[in-house]
């Protein structure tokens, strides 16, 4: 089974600019979880999808949005790009959403996004 | 309080020892408890999942959960070089709503 994808791998943006992300999960599951990883800050949570609708959200400025499609992909976009907003983005994808769901995450292998 | 808790390390371990790498987790309430290794450069991978108090073996992994005292803890048996890496520990409240939390993540040297 294949795993998480996620593209592009690498990204060089210019402030100001606007960047979008796209993430594909593991066939079968329908949960996407979108982390920013930064040396100094580690792995933060931006937000999860499931069945195309946003279940939680991390504390980030609404210039970060997402979205979940019908066939569970999901993309995040993040909008007027500041210099604090180069990061490595993760998508990791899980079976389900709710109580008695499992939780545990699979990773894709990230996007580096550097903002210049 | 930091939500998620995790000495920064590095802890160092000589090959063949046991290293054991701690986590506290301030959320009473929560109900599912990852490891994940992360290599330098690479994304985390999922080690095991715990949710019930008491001990959870896979291989030379152990991963221990007391939640009473709201600790968990990995165990890696016969430390080999290619263990050497950063491990992250994640902590999930219970219910839909409440996401996952990762601790900043244990970086272990295993000396050969």
């Amino acid at each position: 089974k294949a795993g998480v994808t996620q593209t592009p791998r690498y990204l060089i943006k210019t402030r100001g600019q606007q960047v979008t992300l796209s993430c594909s999960p593991i066939s079968g599951h329908r949960s996407v979880s979108w982390y920013q990883q930064t040396p100094g800050q580690g792995l933060q949570f931006l937000f999860e999808y499931f069945s195309e609708t946003q279940r939680n959200k991390g504390n980030f400025p609404g210039r970060f949005s997402g979205r979940q499609f019908s066939n569970s992909r999901s993309e995040m976009n993040v909008s007027t790009l500041e210099l604090g907003d180069s990061a490595l983005y993760l998508c990791a994808s899980s079976l389900g959403w709710g109580q008695g769901a499992s939780y545990e995450q699979y990773f894709g292998p990230g996007t580096r996004l550097t903002v210049t | 309080q930091k939500e998620v808790e995790q000495n920064s390390g590095p802890l160092s371990v000589p090959e063949g020892a046991i290293a054991s790498l701690n986590c506290t987790y301030s959320d009473r309430v929560s109900q599912s408890f990852f490891w994940y290794r992360q290599y330098s450069g690479k994304s985390p991978e999922l080690i095991m999942s715990i949710y019930s108090n008491g001990d959870k073996e896979d291989g030379r992994f152990t991963a221990q959960l007391n939640k009473a005292s709201q600790y968990v803890s990995l165990l890696i048996r016969d430390s080999q070089p290619s263990d050497s890496a950063t491990y992250l520990c994640a902590v999930k409240g219970s219910g839909g709503y409440q996401k996952v939390t990762f601790g900043t993540g244990t970086k272990l040297q295993v000396i050969p």
